[in-house]
């Protein structure tokens, strides 16, 4: 059964830190993974996906890398601002449609 | 941009009645998933559909049941709903397939009281 780990699970971090974000995954059959952020009471807001062909994935300030044969995704984040506290969550696609989440790391940027 | 849309943000709701939790997606995909997420528990498949009419159970189904009569709509139902059934109550929509670069795109969430 696969399982979803994310360390640490809460971090805090003074602004304009560059910082990295852990997720590990037990099988490496997955489809492709997800990163998600999640502000506190709200719905998930898809990050980076990374295919299970491709090493990273790109979008502003963030970068996702995925090495499948280890079982691990990392998300860094450039230049930290407040704007960027939240959870994030990772998620892998396993099966064609089914998604296993990590429990996520609660993300705090201090001003 | 895709959207998907939830009924209610939130919801207080008394044990034993009949709950409906709604979603709407706008991209025409095949799959929908509901969701629920729980403090130290995370995010929990309860059911999913991939095409109309069609369900599969997820990994927490019990005391819940699903409604998907038309391809942008599926519909979570408590039957007689239950304090521990408190929770948030979160939607997904993707494209049916194997394509790895098919991804589960999320509503806003539904924070259900039952008192």
């Amino acid at each position: 059964k696969q399982e979803v780990t994310q360390i640490p699970a809460a971090l805090s971090v003074p602004e304009g830190e560059n910082l990295v974000l852990n997720c590990s995954f037990t099988d490496s059959a997955i489809y492709n993974l997800q990163w998600f952020r999640q502000d506190p009471g709200k719905g998930l807001t898809s990050l980076l996906l990374i295919q299970s062909s491709q090493r990273e994935q790109t979008s502003g300030r963030l970068n996702a890398s995925l090495d499948k044969s280890s079982g691990r995704s990392t998300l860094y984040i450039a230049a930290s601002q407040p704007g960027d506290s939240a959870t994030y969550l990772c998620a892998v696609r396993q099966g064609a449609q089914k998604l296993v989440f990590g429990q996520g790391t609660r993300l705090t940027i201090n001003p | 941009d895709v959207k998907v849309t939830q009924s209610s943000r939130y919801l207080v709701k008394r044990t034993g009645e009949k709950v409906f939790l709604e979603c709407v997606q706008d991209m025409d995909h095949e799959n929908m998933f509901w969701y629920r997420q729980d403090p130290g528990l995370g995010l929990r498949l309860i059911y999913f559909s991939y095409d109309v009419k069609m369900k599969e159970k997820g990994d927490i189904p019990e005391g819940y049941s699903v409604s998907r009569e038309k391809k942008e709509r599926f519909s979570l139902i408590l039957e007689s709903a239950s304090t521990n059934q408190t929770s948030m109550y979160l939607c997904a929509s993707s494209p049916f397939g194997l394509a790895d670069s098919y991804e589960q795109y999320f509503g806003p969430g539904t924070r259900l009281t039952v008192t």
